[in-house]
């Protein structure tokens, strides 16, 4: 079946650092891809999102690139704040089996 | 203008009751599904509904039955409640696209903090 495996946390970083959150996959066919934002207290929120190979999805300073030969989709933030302390979800969509997987979540601290 | 909403946001209540979880979807999508995320984070999915139909049932115990009057509806009621069925309940929709235009994205609900004594 289907599967996301996402760097373990908690990650701790400085605000201003550079982030990198790691998200490899297995799917049959070409799933599309996505990373999802979790804010304490609150639901899961698309993030970005990348439907074909080599497609790159952005969202506030957020960037992920598709990349089909290393089955990956890792996030990346050159300078990050405070407020972007959350848990961040890794998911993918299989159109085939028409069916989502999430990842198991990265938790994200941000100090000032 | 919530577009997922559900309704408890948090239950309290004691081994062996019956509840229920309400969630309704003023997006106009398709399907909808029922998650459950542990104290860890982990999300697993439950359920998923299209059009009012069942599609997808992950092995979920059957004191849980969702049912979906409507397309914009989805409960979830769980009967004799267990200490392990504590957790935090995310609804969420998506309008499924075509294989060719791909993507699912899917927005979630609040959240309802279930708790078990």
């Amino acid at each position: 079946g289907d599967s996301v495996t996402q760097m373990e946390g908690p990650v701790t970083l400085s605000e201003e650092a550079f982030l990198t959150i790691n998200c490899t996959y297995t799917a049959t066919g070409y799933p599309s891809l996505f990373w999802y934002v979790q804010y304490p207290g609150e639901g899961l929120q698309l993030l970005l999102k990348a439907t074909k190979a080599d497609d790159k999805g952005s969202n506030k300073g957020f960037e992920a690139t598709y990349r089909k030969e290393t089955t990956s989709f890792h996030l990346e933030k050159g300078s990050v704040q405070v407020s972007d302390s959350a848990v961040y979800f890794c998911a993918l969509f299989n159109t085939n089996a028409g069916k989502s997987t999430f990842g198991d979540g990265t938790t994200l601290t941000v100090k000032p | 203008d919530t577009a997922v909403s559900q309704t408890p946001k948090y239950l309290v209540t004691q081994m062996g009751n019956d509840k229920s979880i309400k969630c309704e979807q003023n997006l106009g999508h398709d399907t909808m599904y029922w998650y459950k995320q542990d104290s860890k984070k982990f999300l697993k999915i439950m359920f998923s509904y299209n059009n009012k139909e069942l599609i997808i049932n992950e092995t979920v115990p059957n004191r849980f039955s969702p049912k979906s009057p409507d397309k914009a509806h989805l409960n979830l009621h769980i009967n004799s409640l267990e200490l392990g069925d504590s957790a935090v309940y995310f609804c969420a929709s998506s309008q499924v696209s075509t294989p060719r235009a791909g993507g699912d994205e899917q927005y979630f609900g609040p959240g309802t903090r279930l708790t078990v004594t």
